[in-house]
């Protein structure tokens, strides 16, 4: 089993919707949360972070984070068809090392 | 433009070849890490350096090396290569290397393995 498990799509929306996109994770030791937007043959681009649990909006953008429940969310309100993108979850901790530990990625496609 | 940048955007090359991958990181960043994308195993850690010296590693095969330059500059090395090595492979960098410091990716280079 993949320390953090990601829906992979892909998720087809109209344009204007809502948008939720999830991530489990299974090691305690991660405390920075962080959401990531690849567009096709490009690197992640850093969405949003949140230390620990609790909400962080930005914009359009909501992120939350349940540690009790080892579960992390990103929501997008009237989302565009520029949003259509691969999202990326990812999380690091101390003592779980330095490095992202990286979901799979959900591809979404948002359609005029 | 997250500041990172990666030459070359495109490589393709045989089995059983050797290549070199290089990252310049944002001005300012001592941090460097290597990542590899496949669409079989999603974006995976391969090694970290901060300021000319290893600090971690991750899945990082054993015909694949990096290292960090005093000019910060750093370079994966590739070899033996295997049609399953065909990846984007990312660089990213961030202040420090702290784990809360947020990495900045640079654009990838695509390896094909032919």
């Amino acid at each position: 089993q993949k320390e953090v498990e990601q829906d992979p799509g892909p998720l087809s929306v109209p344009e204007g919707a809502i948008v939720s996109l999830n991530c489990t994770y299974s090691n305690s030791a991660f405390q920075y949360f962080m959401w990531y937007r690849q567009y096709s043959r490009k690197g992640p681009e850093l969405l949003m972070y949140t230390y620990s649990s609790g909400n962080k909006e930005d914009g359009r953008f909501t992120a939350q984070v349940d540690k009790s429940s080892k579960y992390i969310s990103l929501f997008i309100r009237d989302s565009q068809p520029s949003d259509s993108a691969t999202y990326l979850c990812a999380m690091s901790g101390w003592s779980a090392g330095n490095m992202l530990t990286f979901g799979g990625g959900t591809r979404l496609m948002v359609k005029p | 433009d997250s500041g990172v940048t990666q030459t070359p955007k495109h490589l393709i090359t045989a089995t059983g070849q050797r290549v070199t991958l290089r990252c310049s990181p944002r001005s300012g960043d001592l941090s460097v890490y290597w990542y590899q994308q496949s669409l079989d195993q999603g974006l995976q850690f391969l090694i970290h350096y901060y300021n000319g010296e290893e600090r971690a590693k991750g899945n990082i095969l054993e015909r694949f090396s990096a290292q960090q330059f005093p000019d910060l500059h750093s370079e994966l090395n590739l070899s033996s290569l295997e049609l399953g090595d065909s990846a984007l492979y990312f660089c990213a960098s961030s202040v420090a290397g702290g784990e809360q410091e947020t990495q900045y990716f640079g654009p990838g280079t695509r390896l094909l393995v032919l």
